[in-house]
């Protein structure tokens, strides 16, 4: 059964800085693509960042270009999201997503961002 | 970006009964190598979404015959027949044909 755990969330500072992870497990981690997608409260879904299965190719969205950096480990099976420079605007809940059949097919329980001041 | 519009933003139902939501892109979806990448998903209530359909009319692993999706080019339908109460909740497509992969904005599937 795939799984996907995110941590790392939490309250930051308007500016500052926050890790989220991405524990996989109950697939061939290394095999696939993954992606962060984004959700502010009471919003629809944002595509935040993908990284090929090697983590060698990263692609973002514009808003977060520059600031954020998705990477991998694949002997941990682990996502990665290095978030710099934190805006209110990013404030959201932060899921972790397979590449399994060219979409975003298992997803994570998500993880919540807040930032503030 | 690709826009993808939905509607209607909310759909009351009555259990057992049968709707339809409708999912348009700004642009065609099909893909250079001939595949069209349009997606549904649910998400219910405090949960994270999950997928239902994928490349518009595949159902994904244990979905049940009850979803269906259609659809070509700019212009894609989710079919519900027999509406359970797990089936309420938020309902969104996806496009993963053009960079970056944008969804579309939900429909509400609610009780009338």
């Amino acid at each position: 059964e795939v799984q996907l755990v995110e941590s790392g969330g939490g309250l930051v500072q308007p500016g500052r800085s926050l890790k989220l992870s991405c524990a996989a497990s109950g697939f061939t981690f290394s095999n696939y693509g993954m992606h962060w997608i984004r959700q502010a409260p009471t919003k629809g879904l944002e595509w935040v960042a993908s990284i090929s299965p090697s983590g060698g190719s990263t692609y973002y969205r514009d808003s977060v270009k520059g600031r954020f950096t998705i990477s991998r480990d694949n002997a941990k099976s682990t996502l990665y999201l290095q978030m710099n420079s934190l805006r209110s605007e990013d404030t959201a809940t932060y899921y972790c997503a397979t590449n399994h059949i060219h979409t975003f097919a298992y997803w994570g329980q998500g993880t919540l961002v807040t930032v503030s001041s | 970006d690709v826009l993808m519009t939905q509607t209607p933003v909310s759909l009351p139902v009555s259990l057992g009964g049968q709707v339809s939501i409708s999912c348009r892109s700004s642009q065609s979806l099909v893909h250079s190598d001939g595949n069209t990448y349009l997606h549904w998903y649910l998400q219910k209530p405090g949960q994270s979404p999950q997928l239902l359909i994928y490349r518009v009319s595949n159902r994904f692993s244990g979905v049940p015959d009850r979803f269906s999706g259609s659809g070509s080019g700019t212009d894609f339908t989710l079919k519900i027949s027999r509406v359970e109460p797990e089936d309420l909740g938020v309902y969104y497509c996806l496009q993963s044909t053009h960079f970056p992969p944008t969804f579309g904005s939900g429909t509400k599937l609610e009780i009338k």
